[in-house]
């Protein structure tokens, strides 16, 4: 089975501060994506990257930066957390195969106060 | 600009009844459509994908259909049961995955 790991579930962090989510994937996909979880807003996509060092904007990049040094890691970096940030963020990973089925980690729920 | 609707946005049944979740988009030009379940406080699940050539994908009780003319698809659950209580998002896939907002499914006992 393919594993995507969010490595925290939970986070509270103050506004202002760096925060780091990590998403870890195990079946050496090539595609790796962001998105935030909002009540009515549905997913929408942060970032997204189709190989190691590459790095494309989705959606909704403000604000948000990220990295992938290695291909089976994709880390979220927010440089000065704001509460507007509060959210459900999920990592997904996919082949590269035109058919972009994805498979989601558990979510990281970030508080900003 | 793609938009995926998903109506009801909630829905309350019995067990054993069974039900129709619908999802609509506005550009046919689609590679897949994905259906996937959500559990509170979780990710998403893979549950069904259906090619832009295909009418319609079945796993176990779950069917779904896709009409790419009309902008339609449809998630079947066939003999509904607490079990399957989620919420239910489709997404179709174009240069990128775009989501619905989901359906939320109760069935009580």
């Amino acid at each position: 089975d393919v594993k995507v790991t969010q490595s925290s579930r939970y986070l509270v962090k103050r506004t202002g501060e760096k925060v780091f989510l990590e998403c870890v994937q195990d079946m050496d996909h090539e595609n790796m994506f962001w998105y935030r979880q909002d009540p009515g807003l549905g997913l929408r996509l942060i970032y997204f990257s189709y190989d190691v060092k590459m790095k494309e904007k989705g959606d909704i990049p403000e604000g948000y930066s990220v990295s992938r040094e290695k291909k089976e890691r994709f880390s979220l970096i927010l440089e000065s957390a704001s509460t507007n940030q509060t959210s459900m963020y999920l990592c997904a990973s996919s082949y590269y195969n035109g058919a972009n089925v994805l498979t989601f980690g558990a979510g990281s729920r970030l508080t900003v106060l | 600009k793609q938009e995926v609707t998903q109506i009801p946005a909630a829905l309350s049944v019995p067990e054993g009844e069974n039900l129709v979740l619908n999802c609509s988009f506005t550009d046919s030009a689609i590679y897949n459509l994905q259906w996937f379940r959500q559990d509170p406080g979780k990710g998403l699940t893979s549950l069904l994908l259906i090619q832009s050539s295909q009418r319609e994908q079945t796993s176990g009780r779950l069917n779904a259909s896709l009409d790419k003319s009309s902008g339609r698809s449809t998630l079947y659950i066939a003999a509904s049961q607490p079990g399957d209580s989620a919420t239910y998002l489709c997404a179709v896939y174009t240069d990128k995955l775009i989501f619905g907002t989901g359906t939320r499914l109760q069935v009580f006992p």
